[in-house]
Formats: C-alpha cells, sequence, structure tokens
C-alpha cells in the first residue's frame, strides 16, 4: 500500500525553466511533508517541508505548494539549474502514531543545458 | 562536524547468511533511523531509535532488527538472508527524532544478496 504517490519516475526540464514535481498521497492524517534530493552514491538531503496548515512555503528557488482537499503535493524549482539533477522523494508523516517518515518512490530530474 | 558515516559501503552475501551494518550519527544526535531502498520501492522505513530504546518500527519481518549504543551509533542486523533483501540500506540521524528535526542521511550501505 502505497501511501505516497510519486506517479512521475522521471522529468527533462531546460536549464533556466520550471521544473516542477509532483506527489499524492492517500493518507489523510499526514500533516507535514519534507521533499529530499538524491545525488547518486549520496544519501537523501533535505530541501524543504510544508505543515498542513499552510498552502506554500518558499526558500530560495525551490517553492512548495500543498493542496490538502486533492492530497496533493508539488515542488516548485525555478530557475532550473544543471545542479538540480537528482532524484528527488517527498515524504510524509502523520502527528498521530509514531511520526515515522513515509516515502515516495521518487522522481529523477534531468536538467538539460 | 562530520556526517553521518556507514560501513561498511559495499557489502556481497550469499542467501541464508546473516549481515551487521553500522551507522555513526553526527556527533550529539540521540536518534538514529533506518530505510530500506529498492527500485520502484523508494526508502522504506525499517526503525527509529532514540537513546538506545526502539521508539519505531516499520513494515518488516522479524529477520531486521537493530539496537543502538550509548555513544548513540547504531547497528542493524539482517538474519538469514533472502535475494530480496538486495537494497541500498540508508542511516539517517536527528538531534531529538520525529519529524521535527531534521534527518540527515549517510551515504548508505549497498548490500547485494546472491
Amino acid at each position: 500500500d502505497q501511501q505516497v504517490k510519486q506517479n512521475s519516475p522521471s522529468l527533462s526540464v531546460q536549464e533556466g525553466r520550471i521544473s516542477i514535481l509532483n506527489c499524492d498521497y492517500t493518507n489523510s492524517m499526514f500533516d507535514y511533508f519534507l521533499w529530499y534530493k538524491k545525488y547518486p552514491a549520496e544519501g537523501p538531503t533535505f530541501l524543504i517541508s510544508i505543515s498542513s496548515i499552510k498552502d506554500k512555503n518558499e526558500d530560495g528557488r525551490f517553492t512548495v505548494f500543498l493542496n490538502k482537499s486533492a492530497k496533493h503535493l508539488s515542488l516548485h524549482i525555478v530557475p532550473s539549474q544543471p545542479g538540480d539533477s537528482a532524484v528527488y522523494f517527498c515524504a510524509a508523516s502523520s502527528n498521530f502514531g509514531n511520526e515515522k517518515l513515509t516515502f515516495g518512490t521518487g522522481t529523477r530530474l534531468t536538467i538539460i543545458p | 562536524k562530520a556526517g553521518v558515516t556507514q560501513t561498511p559501503r559495499y557489502l556481497i552475501k550469499t542467501r541464508g547468511q546473516q549481515v551487521t551494518l553500522s551507522c555513526s550519527p553526527i556527533s550529539g544526535h540521540r536518534s538514529v533511523s533506518w530505510y530500506q531502498q529498492t527500485p520502484g520501492q523508494g526508502l522504506q522505513f525499517l526503525f527509529e531509535y532514540f537513546s538506545e530504546t526502539q521508539r519505531n518500527k516499520g513494515n518488516f519481518p522479524g529477520r531486521f532488527s537493530g539496537r543502538q549504543f550509548s555513544n548513540s551509533r547504531s547497528e542493524m542486523n539482517v538474519s538469514t538472508l533472502e535475494l530480496g533483501d538486495s537494497a541500498l540500506y540508508l542511516c539517517a540521524s536527528s538531534l531529538e527524532g520525529g519529524r521535527r528535526y531534521e534527518q540527515y542521511f549517510g551515504p548508505g550501505t549497498r548490500l547485494t544478496v546472491t
């Protein structure tokens, strides 16, 4: 039962354009969401997070949008740079129970110079 | 400050054997979580240790176990290895544990079971 889904395994975007990565979740108890970025041979690194009391959080070139009614979140990267090429994971957790992170399967983003 | 370290980085084992993986968290971090990453499955949560106690556990069989030492270092053990256990095993440390504290991941141990 995949509670967090990233339906696009890969995405290619021209350098300088906007990259939009999507994530859907099924568990309505999730109230905290995170995005991680992973380069080959390295562990994931935290990018940005959002609480369910917000619908947008911005950090430099990265913005995360949350649509609770649709159980959907997205990560926008503007402008996209070659160094953004990586696998991006979204993750979710609930304040009820054990707060463990549930990850999606990842989207491989390739920025084309 | 040194990051999260995991040893060994690569490991090849045979079905039926057991394996122990090690994780040294960032100095001062008391929580260590373990994840299994396989193609198409993303990162699957194994367990979390905080102050030498297992605080959370994922949906993995009892062949997967772990422990944490007084210096916060953690080990993960898999007994009676199966081919499906081939994966990248990641550990992550955080200051206090729980989603309120950012997790810092190590580079992982790539386990291949033949």
